[in-house]
């Protein structure tokens, strides 16, 4: 059971640059989520999704692009990459949108923008 | 929530020593509790998590952690820690009608050994 798979695990890019980092969860979860986290800060929510076609922004959501076509993934775009946009990013998934379930979490993907 | 708030960035104790991780939330409603752990270079697991029921809540490597409702605090304790407990500890809370987690800062653990 692969849980939450995340690629690549490491990034460098230019300013100026766009990617997609991606990700995957194998356990029927509906809901899934991007954070990003920096040192001192914990965890930002970026955008998050409750099910295929719905996609909503979360606490920082500028320069970054999402959609859910499946269940099992929710990629992660960044449009025109800056360098505060360095960062560790993290992709979640729960199996509903209740505030009780527990998220599980990838192994994170470290991009750095020069 | 509104907040929740880990007053250390940093917890450094030695090996087999007690030790007590501090977070506190700010809300007037119901709240869902959890405690994750992030080992180093990886993702955050669930650590334990307090729904409801009984206010002491334990995990299977020997952590526990007291919801006080009146103090709106839940700390995460352990007796005696070990090396391999090393790790950066994330507070989060929920609402009952708000799905959104809230998270702490987080503070790492450093154990001495």
């Amino acid at each position: 059971n692969a849980g939450v798979t995340q690629t690549p695990k490491f990034q460098v890019l230019k300013t100026g640059q766009s990617m997609t980092l991606q990700c995957a969860q194998d356990m029927n979860h509906e809901y899934m989520s991007w954070y990003r986290q920096d040192p001192g800060m914990g965890l930002r929510l970026i955008h998050y999704s409750v099910g295929a076609g719905i996609t909503d922004q979360g606490e920082v959501p500028n320069g970054y692009n999402v959609s859910r076509s499946t269940t099992e993934d929710f990629p992660l775009r960044l449009l025109s990459a800056a360098p505060s946009q360095t960062s560790v990013y993290f992709c979640a998934s729960s199996y509903s949108d209740t505030s009780s379930q527990p998220l599980h979490f990838g192994n994170g993907t470290r991009l750095t923008v020069t | 929530a509104q907040s929740v708030t880990q007053l250390d960035s940093q917890v450094p104790v030695f090996e087999e020593a007690p030790v007590e991780l501090r977070c506190n939330y700010s809300s007037s409603v119901s709240v869902y509790l959890f405690w994750y752990v992030q080992y180093p270079n990886q993702g955050l697991q669930l650590l334990l998590k307090y729904l409801s029921g009984s206010t002491l809540v334990e995990s299977i490597n020997g952590f526990e952690a007291e919801f006080n409702k009146s103090q709106t605090s839940f700390h995460l304790r352990k007796p005696s820690v070990h090396i391999s407990d090393t790790a950066e500890y994330f507070c989060a809370v929920s609402e009952e009608s708000n799905y959104q987690l809230i998270w702490g800062a987080g503070t790492k653990l450093i154990i001495k050994p």
